[in-house]
């Protein structure tokens, strides 16, 4: 069974920084481009970054509200994906998830999301 | 990148068939053969229903169709039943080599 399990969510300061994780099991996660999508309160949902294969160069390419701000990373030793988030602003306050659905292998897959507060 | 452009409300009876729209520009959905279909019900991650503009997921049932013309995509749900009642959201490579999100459209089955 595929699964997805993101977690580091909770509050933080605006200009705090925050790491979330992705946990990954049940495919190869390696061989998978991983993405960050979120979704603000009541909102529509947002591409935030992906980060492709290593064995392609695991290039990363971002949105232009978090560039600069956030970076996308994996460890494929432990199957999980992460997302550094630096310089948190009100405006970052999201439920964030983690998804295959924009890589060619293993696509389609989403986590449960895990919310982030930025709030003083 | 601005997001793509949907209609925020789309409606139909049991049966009948509803095409949304998503409407964006010649840097992404008129470049690009790589649009996606998402559902979201309220409280959960959303669902791939079709990718590639026109491709469906396994799984995902064939009353739902995509398609594009020009910097236009649209898709298709047919024989709609209650269980389609749900926010659907598309989605475009762009030439940035980024991806952008449409605005969002919100189906009510009558």
């Amino acid at each position: 069974e595929v699964e997805l399990i993101e977690s580091g969510g909770g509050l933080v300061k605006p200009g705090g920084s925050l790491r979330l994780s992705c946990a990954v099991s049940g495919f190869t996660f390696s061989e998978a481009r991983m993405s960050w999508v979120r979704q603000a309160p009541g909102k529509g949902l947002e591409w935030i970054g992906r980060i492709k294969t290593k064995s392609e160069g695991g290039t990363t390419d971002c949105g232009t509200p978090v560039k600069g701000r956030f970076t996308i990373s994996r460890d494929d030793s432990r199957n999980t994906l992460y997302l550094q988030m630096n310089s948190l602003k009100t405006e970052d306050t999201a439920v964030y998830y983690c998804t295959t659905s924009f890589s060619v292998a293993y696509r389609g897959y989403w986590g449960q999301g895990t919310l982030v507060t930025v709030s003083s | 990148q601005s997001a793509l452009t949907q209609p925020a409300s789309v409606s139909g009876s049991p049966g009948q068939s509803i095409t949304i729209s998503c409407t964006g520009t010649s840097s992404d959905i008129g470049s690009y053969n790589y649009v996606s279909w998402y559902q979201q019900r309220p409280g959960k991650a959303p669902k791939l229903m079709i990718y590639n503009v026109s491709d469906r997921p396994s799984g995902v049932s064939d009353r739902f169709s995509g398609s594009k013309s020009g910097n236009t995509a649209s898709l298709t749900i047919s024989g709609l039943q209650a269980e389609d009642e749900a926010d659907y959201y598309c989605n475009s490579y762009t030439s940035s080599s980024t991806y952008v999100f449409g605005t969002g459209t919100k189906v009510t089955v009558l």
